[in-house]
């Protein structure tokens, strides 16, 4: 059974702060990703990562970036948080399978962070 | 530009009734389409995936390539199927799925 686990299920930082959530996945799964989940707005792309030391930007990036120095590990920081990054963050990783889809995106149980 | 689209933010049905959770989506080639759930406090989870063309918890979609539709069905609400529902779009194994925007269904007895 996949196991798609992050550091903290809540967090309260300050404006300005560093943040870091962590995302750790058991299952070799070469892709990794991070979403943040607004109401209304679904879940939006910040960043994904196909391989350790690789990444790609998704659709919203500006003010995160992110750090996969091991394969099971893909890190989202926050530089200098602000209050419109308050929201639930989402992780997940997906194997590349095979064509034709018998794989799919497991998801971490997420991180609400609020920001003061 | 690949898209998803549900659109209804809410679906408010009684306990018995016919649930049809809409997903209308935009590719040019061959797409891979999924239902994911988010139930109270609990993780996103996969319900079901156009290839398997199963039933799973009594919900069935079946993928309508010249309507570009992906609707989630179920012929009678319970209440447990009160949660978050997404439809997602993959493009190629391994990428990231897109998303739509969700539906709330809320089933009342």
């Amino acid at each position: 059974d996949v196991k798609v686990t992050q550091s903290s299920r809540y967090l309260v930082k300050r404006t300005g702060e560093k943040v870091f959530l962590e995302c750790v996945q058991d299952m070799d799964h070469e892709n990794m990703f991070w979403y943040r989940q607004d109401p209304g707005l679904g879940l939006r792309l910040i960043y994904f990562s196909y391989d350790v030391k690789m990444k790609e930007k998704g659709d919203i990036p500006e003010g995160y970036s992110v750090s996969r120095e091991k394969k099971e590990r893909f890190s989202l920081i926050l530089e200098s948080a602000s209050t419109n990054q308050t929201s639930m963050y989402l992780c997940a990783s997906r194997p590349n399978g095979l064509a034709g889809g018998t794989d799919t995106q497991y998801f971490g149980p997420g991180t609400r962070l609020t920001v003061l | 530009a690949q898209r998803v689209t549900q659109p209804e933010k809410l679906l408010s049905v009684f306990k018995g009734a016919p649930v049809e959770l809409k997903c209308n989506y935009s590719y040019s080639g061959s797409p891979e389409l999924f239902w994911y759930v988010q139930y109270s406090r609990q993780r996103l989870q996969l319900l079901l995936r156009h290839i398997s063309r199963e039933s799973i918890k009594g919900f069935t979609a079946d993928l309508n390539k010249g309507e570009t539709s992906f609707h989630l069905k179920k012929p009678f609400a319970q209440e447990e199927d009160s949660a978050m529902y997404y439809c997602a779009l993959s493009i190629q194994a391994g990428t990231a799925l897109i998303f739509g925007k969700g539906t709330t269904l809320s089933v009342s007895s």
